[in-house]
């Protein structure tokens, strides 16, 4: 199906593993972006991508780290997961990040529990 | 750094109102600005997007108004219906070249029958 995907939707794991969520477009939108969203803080930009190899820091990077191989996946992987983590985690993309006109697209969420 | 509020957090009208969600924000130097309906345990919808140069944007029984010197942004909803309620977010672009969005709380709208 077209749009955007997130895998998986719901995730529970331990302090201190590593995990990895993933999101894909079919758009081949260039630009994609990953955020969080808690009560009390509303959502927050982790990362985002302007292309395919090249990213760039949000507000609240620390403990993540993202890769853009291909222009259609953006994963988004915790190193050493902390119970701060704990959230749901949204990625978006834009035909383009150059122009006002250019909306941004979510996909389902990923709810991550970490215990 | 920019900061985006949204008053009330919570809003309750009965069904066939016409009502206003406001959003605020701190600096007016803003690329464009986005309204995105969220209903529970689903992802954000975009609703309507203004661009900075314009002053109002139109979709069905919405309409989203845009006043930067007052730093401020409504979304219009006319003949409201059950199926509105949900939780309405607004967010800001001040970054050109990436559209790096920040987000007010939202409004959890209900719409009583």
């Amino acid at each position: 199906d077209a749009g955007i995907t997130q895998s998986p939707r719901y995730k529970i794991t331990e302090t201190g593993r590593q995990v990895t969520l993933m999101c894909h477009q079919t758009w081949s939108h260039s630009y994609m972006f990953w955020y969080r969203q808690d009560l009390g803080h509303g959502l927050r930009l982790i990362y985002y991508s302007a292309a395919a190899d090249i990213t760039d820091k949000g507000e609240v990077p620390d403990g993540y780290v993202v890769s853009r191989s291909k222009t259609e996946n953006f994963p988004l992987t915790l190193e050493s997961a902390t119970r701060s983590q704990t959230s749901v985690y949204f990625c978006a993309s834009s035909e383009r990040g150059d122009s006002p006109t250019y909306e941004q697209y979510f996909g389902p969420g990923t709810r991550l529990t970490v215990t | 750094k920019q900061e985006v509020t949204q008053i009330p957090a919570a809003l309750s009208v009965p069904e066939g109102e016409n009502l206003v969600l406001n959003c605020s924000f701190t600096d007016s130097a803003i690329y464009n600005l986005q309204w995105f309906r969220q209903d529970p345990g689903k992802g954000l919808t975009s609703l309507l997007l203004i661009q900075s140069s314009q002053r109002e944007q139109t979709s069905g029984r919405l309409n989203a108004s845009l006043d930067k010197s007052s730093g401020r942004s409504t979304l219009y909803i006319a003949a409201s219906q059950p199926g509105d309620s949900a939780t309405y977010l607004c967010a800001a672009s001040l970054v050109q070249g990436a559209q790096k969005l920040v987000f007010g709380q939202g409004t959890r709208l209900t719409i009583n029958p």
